[in-house]
């Protein structure tokens, strides 16, 4: 059963760059998947801020896109995302996922990782 | 923007039906695959209902999902209301690659 599991700082300071990692055990990464992030905040609900393919391929939610990078480590069975430029409006709980290339569907989610922007 | 609309809240009673409804601004919630997922107080969201219709594999039968094109509207219907339905639930759908999330709707069973 394939697992993941976010991880990164949980406070980032206005401007700076934020960097998560998603470990993805139990399955292989190379796999016909698009491996997400998606982010969930009280007043904005959730996110979808974009996905890496295990080729490197990755597609950006446009209203993110020029601030987003995302990559895939193979050997490591892990994928990331850098979200640079941040302000108090990118506080959220973040999630790594796995979206089904046929299916279209997100499953499953880590339990997510809390980042806070404050100087 | 592509918006995904869906009701603020709703309640009804153990035992009784509940629809949630999920309307889309533009384009066509037909052609797109439509999502739903649960999410419980504490928890990350898993799927009860994927490509509109279908539902994974140890999701109870109590809960059901329909398209209705002349609304360009999903609905998410759970019959048979337990405690444990008590929940927030997410639509999905797309607009063109760009994946996009209903506001989500809060169950309470009463």
């Amino acid at each position: 059963q394939v697992q993941l599991q976010e991880s990164g700082p949980g406070l980032v300071r206005p401007s700076q760059t934020l960097s998560l990692t998603c470990n993805v055990s139990g399955g292989s990464i190379n796999s016909d998947y698009y491996w997400s992030w998606i982010r969930q905040t009280p007043g904005k609900g959730l996110e979808w801020i974009g996905y890496v393919y295990y080729n490197g391929n990755t597609y950006y939610n446009p209203s993110l896109k020029s601030r987003i990078h995302m990559s895939v480590d193979t050997a490591k069975n892990q994928f990331s995302l850098k979200l640079t430029s941040m302000t108090a409006a990118d506080s959220a709980l973040y999630y790594c996922a796995r979206e089904s290339v046929t299916n279209n569907w997100f499953d499953p989610w880590g339990q997510g990782t809390l980042v806070t922007v404050s100087s | 923007n592509f918006v995904l609309t869906q009701p603020h809240s709703v309640s009804e009673s153990p035992g009784k039906t509940v629809t949630i409804s999920c309307t889309g601004n533009s384009g066509s919630i037909v052609s797109n695959f439509v999502q739903w997922y649960q999410q419980r107080p504490g928890s990350a969201p898993t799927t009860v209902i994927y490509e509109g219709i279908q539902r994974p594999s140890g999701v109870p039968d109590r809960f059901s999902g329909s398209i209705d094109s002349s609304s360009n509207s999903a609905s998410l219907t759970i019959s048979g209301l337990q405690a444990e339905d008590e929940a927030d639930y997410f639509c999905q759908s797309y607009d063109d690659r760009n994946r996009v999330f209903g506001g989500g709707t809060k169950l309470t069973v009463l």
